[in-house]
């Protein structure tokens, strides 16, 4: 079975510092897709940054990259220069070829003024 | 701007109760989900549709029926409500075109409490 785990269940950054979130995942399949989603207490899902597996390079998306590990299948968030905006649950998801997703159980992360 | 609409961001009911949550997007995606999500317990699958009148069981589907009339709408259905079905309801849709993946989009979640 697919599964998807972060292992932080809460962290908290100065606002301006560098955050890295954790992920881990375990599948069989080669082809699959990453994302990280961001959960602001608004509540709305917003795509924060999506990764191929099949493509080596890193994505990433303004101050958000991720450190994407396939051996080790280990896909980590890098949050950088923090702001009090990003404020959220982070859930860590991964989507196999046939288009399902599976959600990590989520990191609370407070940026602290 | 792509949207996912839910009808209803508070809803109180109360048990037994038939229960419509309503969600619409206005992005021709063939691919429709609903999950709820709890607290410790993440977000976890309810039902899916990857077409027009075609459903599919997610992990939880046990007190819950969907429907999927037009490509557009896909409401979840409680038959009788029920307080362990009180949560946080998430619809979410998304299409492959070629094949890639782009993720879903979701909207902005129902907060059902029955009583």
């Amino acid at each position: 079975a697919q599964t998807v785990t972060q292992s932080q269940p809460e962290m908290s950054v100065q606002e301006a510092e560098t955050v890295t979130l954790s992920c881990t995942y375990d599948t069989s399949e080669s082809n699959y897709y990453l994302f990280w989603y961001k959960q602001p207490p608004s509540r709305q899902m917003i795509l924060v940054i999506r990764q191929e597996a099949y493509k080596q390079q890193n994505a990433t998306e303004n101050r958000f990259s991720v450190n994407f590990q396939k051996a080790a299948k280990s896909f980590s968030l890098k949050i950088s220069d923090s702001q009090l905006g990003d404020t959220a649950m982070y859930f860590c998801a991964f989507i196999d070829p046939g288009g399902k997703i599976i959600f990590g159980k989520g990191t609370r992360l407070h940026i602290l003024p | 701007d792509v949207k996912v609409t839910q009808s209803s961001r508070y809803l109180v009911k109360r048990t037994g109760e038939k229960v419509f949550l309503e969600c619409v997007q206005d992005m021709d995606h063939e691919n429709m989900f609903w999950y709820r999500q709890d607290p410790g317990l993440g977000l976890r699958l309810i039902y899916f549709s990857y077409d027009v009148k075609m459903k599919e069981k997610g992990d939880i589907p046990e007190g819950y029926s969907v429907s999927r009339e037009k490509k557009e709408r896909f409401s979840l259905i409680l038959e009788s409500a029920s307080t362990n079905q009180t949560s946080m309801y998430l619809c979410a849709s998304s299409f492959w075109p070629g094949g890639i993946n782009y993720g879903y989009t979701f909207g902005s979640g129902t907060r059902l409490t029955v009583v």
